[in-house]
């Protein structure tokens, strides 16, 4: 069974500081790791797609990384408009209809 | 933004009711999907459909129902034996299903049953 493993739930920062998020994964065959951002209320948004490791992708103050077994959100010199969940999810190589597989999601909280 | 397009955004209803959600794309895209999100979980798939007239069962689909009648519309059914039916239900779509396409997603609808 596909699984997905976001650390840590919560991330508070202060204006500037950078961090980076986690997103552990187990699934048989990846075909591709998505990342999303949702703010409260909302429908998450499309970030990045990574396919196979090694991978990185750059977004203004975001860059999402690949591995084997995990990926990595780094928010670099995060402002309070950064302030989101971000969702991390995977489709496997035999996945039906393009099914993905959510984690829980990292709320990030930005302070001025 | 505004691809995809839900209604309503609240809804309420009383428990035993069957209550429909809609969700129409103007992306022209063949795939679309319902998804279910409940406080610290992840989004978890109810059905999805690739092709008009052709749907599928994903992880949660019992207690619900949908329909893909036109290409740009994909109603849900929330049926009075779906347990625990209060959520925040989202939408999406994606260009097709049979490659890593990333999915679009709507504004969500938050059902409240009481």
């Amino acid at each position: 069974e596909d699984q997905v493993t976001q650390s840590p739930e919560a991330l508070r920062l202060q204006e500037g500081e950078s961090s980076s998020l986690n997103c552990s994964y187990t699934v048989s065959g990846l075909r591709g790791l998505f990342w999303y951002r949702q703010d409260p209320g909302k429908g998450p948004e499309f970030l990045f797609t990574l396919y196979s490791a090694g991978e990185e992708k750059e977004k203004e103050r975001l860059k999402a990384t690949l591995t084997k077994k995990e990926s990595f959100l780094h928010i670099t010199a995060p402002k309070p408009e950064d302030s989101a969940t971000y969702l991390c999810a995977v489709q496997a190589g035999q996945a039906a209809g393009n099914k993905l597989t959510f984690g829980g999601g990292t709320r990030v909280l930005v302070k001025p | 933004d505004g691809g995809i397009t839900q209604s309503p955004k609240y809804l309420f209803r009383k428990e035993g009711q069957n209550v429909t959600l809609s969700c129409e794309q103007i992306l022209n895209h063949d795939a679309m999907y319902w998804y279910r999100q409940d406080p610290g979980q992840g989004l978890r798939l109810i059905y999805y459909s690739q092709i008009v007239n052709d749907f599928q069962k994903g992880d949660i689909a019992e207690g619900y129902s949908v329909s893909r009648e036109k290409k740009e519309s994909f109603p849900l059914t929330v049926t009075s034996a779906q347990k625990n039916p209060t959520a925040f239900y989202l939408c999406a779509s994606s260009i097709g299903a049979g490659a890593s396409y990333e999915q679009y997603f709507g504004p969500g609808t938050r059902l409240t049953v009481t």
